[in-house]
């Protein structure tokens, strides 16, 4: 089974400020690798698929990149309503969850 | 657009087996992989499986003894059975589109307890 780490697990982030996620994943997975963001109560909202590909509709200031077993999300110039969970997810081999980052405005 | 609508009975005893069935409106059914996921509350994600038409399933390893996804073509709905539930079970379920789940159901809270 592939294990995907998170990292940090919380951050707390004043507005406009630059945020950095990462998730290193146990074993090789390509570039088979997503992020979602997660509201209280909501379903999951992908941001980001095979680890830099943009989603229509989501903020340009989501970036992500890595292949590998690194990866990395970005919120560039944070927003109030960026506050929330976010999950790396791989599916490479079957699919796997990191721990996710819950990310908090000051 | 797509649209995914689940539902199921949402307490369980111990020892019963939880179903869930997700109906799919809106866009194709076919082409696509079709995944449920859970979260316990306060919890991560956690991956259960997969159904494709033409590829079959795949399951998590931790579960597979007592997950099945079924898939009813005709009414474009796809179904989690999960046998021999116990309180570890509690979670919220998930049904979603795709390997990358583009589009996800409102969620069914699913608790366990005798």
């Amino acid at each position: 089974e592939i294990v995907l780490t998170q990292s940090p697990e919380f951050q707390s982030v004043t507005p406009k400020e630059k945020v950095t996620i990462t998730c290193r994943a146990s074993q090789s997975i390509g570039s088979n690798l997503h992020w979602y963001q997660q509201k209280p109560d909501q379903s999951p909202k992908v941001l980001i698929k095979y680890a830099s590909q943009s989603i229509s509709g989501v903020p340009s200031r989501f970036r992500g990149s890595g292949s590998g077993t690194d990866f990395t999300l970005t919120i560039n110039s944070l927003e109030a309503e960026d506050a929330a969970t976010y999950y790396c997810h791989q599916s490479s081999s079957l699919g796997t969850f990191g721990g996710g980052t819950k990310v908090e405005i000051k | 657009q797509v649209q995914l609508q689940q539902w199921g009975a949402g307490l369980l005893k111990p020892s019963e087996t939880l179903s869930l069935t997700c109906a799919v409106s809106g866009g194709s059914f076919n082409g696509y992989h079709w995944t449920w996921i859970r979260q316990p509350p306060g919890k991560g994600l956690e991956w259960i499986g997969e159904i494709h038409l033409s590829g079959g399933t795949n399951y998590n390893p931790s579960l597979k003894s007592r997950v099945t996804i079924s898939v009813v073509t005709s009414k474009n709905q796809f179904s989690l059975n999960l046998t021999s539930v116990t309180a570890a079970d509690t979670a919220v379920y998930y049904c979603a589109r795709g390997r990358v789940a583009t589009h996800w159901g409102q969620g069914t809270l699913v608790t366990v307890s005798s």
